[in-house]
């Protein structure tokens, strides 16, 4: 099984700054085309959401500060400027092969 | 507007079969590309994947509990059906069914249904 591994497992971020989410994997899922990583936002009490798909593709509706990049086996997360309503827990999952798997989850507090 | 809908019994005993129910709109399983995922979340805990079912019938499991789990579907009632045999209390979790599109993510999330495993 691919293991995708968060860092850091949480962090308290001032509003207006940067945040930054890592989600490494235990091998490459990407190829010369795409990356087959995406990422969620799970706030409590609610499903995950859906943020940003094949590493860095905005999911439609999803405002502009936030980003994903990244390729082969590091993937990143970006938020900023944070705002209030972006506290909650941050999933990376990849679509490579059997079984899906997600990482262990970041949660985000902001400060 | 796609939106799901879990439902499932609440609570059961260890040993039983799980039976869960996935009920959709907005989308049909008839249509090529479409599918339905079935993730569950333990309090507190992450995210695990379970299986998903495609519109062509095509199936894939979680191979960790592969041998306890069935998926199916009723394309004319919109339905998605997930079974998972003998179940104990490490199967107490908030399950959650997903659209998935014409890519292997899940961009549509139902409320998800709480089931406990309790003697």
């Amino acid at each position: 099984d691919i293991v995708l591994t968060q860092s850091p497992a949480s962090l308290a971020v001032s509003l207006g700054q940067r945040a930054t989410i890592s989600c490494r994997a235990s091998q490459s899922v990407s190829t010369s085309s795409y990356s087959y990583v995406h990422w969620y936002q799970q706030k409590p009490g609610q499903p995950p959401k859906l943020l940003i798909k094949y590493a860095s593709n905005l999911e439609s509706g999803v405002p502009a500060r936030f980003s994903g990049s990244g390729s082969g086996t590091d993937f990143t997360l970006n938020i900023h400027p944070v705002e209030e309503e972006d506290t909650a827990t941050y999933y990376c999952q990849h679509s490579w092969e059997i079984p899906r798997t997600f990482g262990g989850g970041t949660k985000l507090e902001i400060k | 507007q796609v939106t799901l809908k879990e439902s499932g019994p609440g609570i059961l005993q260890p040993s039983q079969t799980l039976s869960l129910t996935c009920s959709f709109s907005g989308f049909s399983l008839s249509t090529s590309g479409m599918g339905v995922g079935w993730i569950r979340q333990p309090s507190g805990k992450g995210l695990e994947w379970l299986a998903h079912i495609w519109w062509d019938d095509n199936k894939r499991y979680n191979p960790a509990l592969k041998s306890r789990l069935t998926i199916s579907k009723d394309t004319s009632s919109n339905q998605v059906f997930l079974k998972i045999a003998s179940v104990d209390t490490a199967d107490t979790a908030t399950y959650f069914c997903a659209h998935m599109g014409d890519g292997n993510y899940f961009p549509y999330w139902g409320q998800g249904t709480l089931v406990t495993v309790s003697a």
